[in-house]
């Protein structure tokens, strides 16, 4: 079984600073990682993912993260914030393969605020 | 456009009233799945399907029913709604082929039992 760590429940920053919202999984087997937004009062929308590859991936709208698999982490950046950026970010993980090993396992949220 | 819909958005219930919240999707996806998200919990698993008449139980499937006759539809049943119940949820569809594409999400059903 998987599960996913986000060691931050709550991010404030000003607006045009950067921010790094930290996540770190554990599995035994290989796994896919994800990040989706969640602003007020909507559905989650998938942000960026890392499937094999570069271990860099980024988002159209300016946010990156780097999977690092010695330490087990996958954590989300962004170089300048803009206030529509406040919303709250989930990481999850899946196996991506079989039955209950197929299940995306979510981190309990980060929630970034963006103050003027 | 490929989607997944839930239906009602807003659902205010009594203790003890059946009820059903359907989920649709268009994608032709083998992979469908019931979270509920509650503060300070992030998402939980209720149960999934793997493909038509193949569902199993997730992490918090207690209360909680499903079926999937037919690819497209998955609906969530609550036989006897409690307040504990009260949640946001989330059906979510994903291709079962390149398991590392993600989950289509709907837009959610906020459910309250009084």
């Amino acid at each position: 079984a998987q599960s996913v760590t986000q060691l931050d429940s709550q991010v404030p920053v000003f607006e045009e600073a950067p921010v790094e919202l930290r996540c770190n999984y554990s599995s035994s087997v290989s796994v896919y990682l994800f990040w989706y937004v969640q602003y007020p009062n909507q559905g989650l929308q998938l942000l960026l993912k890392y499937l094999s590859g570069s271990t860099l991936v980024e988002s159209i709208n300016g946010f990156e993260a780097e999977f690092n698999k010695s330490q087990t982490s996958f954590h989300l950046r962004k170089p300048s914030v803009h206030i529509s950026d406040t919303a709250e970010y989930f990481c999850a993980v899946t196996a991506g393969s079989g039955g209950s090993n197929y299940k995306l396992t979510f981190g309990k949220g980060t929630l970034l605020t963006v103050n003027p | 456009e490929a989607q997944v819909t839930q239906n009602p958005r807003y659902l205010i219930t009594v203790t003890g009233k059946k009820l059903t919240v359907t989920c649709s999707q268009n994608m032709n996806h083998e992979y469908m799945s019931w979270y509920r998200q509650d503060p300070g919990l992030g998402l939980r698993q209720i149960y999934y399907s793997m493909n038509v008449e193949v569902t199993d139980k997730g992490d918090v499937p207690e209360g909680y029913k499903v079926s999937r006759k037919e690819k497209r539809n998955f609906p969530l049943i609550l036989e006897s709604p409690s307040p504990n119940q009260t949640s946001l949820y989330f059906c979510a569809s994903s291709p079962l082929t390149g398991g590392g594409r993600g989950y289509t999400f709907g837009s959610g059903t906020r459910l309250t039992v009084v």
